[in-house]
């Protein structure tokens, strides 16, 4: 089973700022990478897969990189509404797996 | 529009069963894939089990295999995942969830989920 890890668990940004938040594969998934974004109390939404395409009607200011093991997701200036948790998910081999997520927090 | 509609969740005792049904409207749902991914209260995402468009490829996650059992109906336009000889840490909110046209395996549809308890 390939293991996701996101760090940090935790990021603290002010409004308007830029979040960079990392994933790392314990084996390589070529480009199959996907992020979402949870709120609480709410189900996770798609934001990115194939590590860099936006799913349909996500803003510009969410991007993702990397290939390989290594990537990253930045949300170039927060806004109110991006404060929540996000998860990575491989797909390039079942079980598909997800990361421990990180927490994007008002600072 | 696109949605997906959990039922079935409850409390169970350890070693129960329980069904849950998935209903879907806004697409052809035979053409997708369709999944079941579980989170435990507090805690991230497990894909639990998915089956493709067509029912002839499923496959399960270790922590359920043998236990739990994906179907769908294409023509009545359900999915439903029959879970048996549960366990605690089977505890969690189910999603349904849609896997885009194509088969790629990520989801770009969720329910809102139904929570499942399994204590005594």
């Amino acid at each position: 089973e390939i293991v996701m890890t996101q760090s940090p668990a935790t990021l603290s940004v002010s409004p308007g700022e830029r979040a960079t938040l990392s994933c790392r594969a314990s084996q390589r998934v070529s480009s199959n990478l996907a992020w979402y974004q949870q709120k609480p109390g709410q189900s996770p939404r798609l934001l990115i897969y194939g590590a860099s395409t936006r799913a349909t009607g996500i803003p510009a200011r969410f991007s993702g990189r990397g290939s390989g093991a290594e990537f990253t997701l930045t949300i170039s200036s927060l806004q109110s509404e991006d404060f929540a948790v996000y998860y990575c998910q491989q797909y390039d081999n079942w079980p598909f797996t997800f990361g421990g997520g990180t927490k994007v927090e008002i600072k | 529009q696109v949605q997906l509609v959990e039922s079935g969740g409850g409390l169970v005792k350890p070693g129960g069963s329980l069904r849950l049904s998935c209903e879907a409207s806004g697409f052809i749902f035979s053409d997708y894939y369709m999944n079941w991914i579980r989170q435990a209260p507090g805690k991230g995402l497990e894909w639990v089990t998915y089956v493709s468009n067509s029912g002839d490829s499923i496959y399960y996650a270790d922590s359920v295999k043998g236990r739990f059992t994906i179907s769908r109906d294409n023509a009545k336009i359900s999915l439903s995942l029959q879970m048996n000889s549960l366990r605690a840490e089977d505890t969690a909110v189910y999603y349904c969830a849609r896997s885009p046209f194509g088969g790629s395996p990520i989801v770009d549809f969720w329910g809102q989920g139904t929570l499942v308890t399994v204590s005594s």
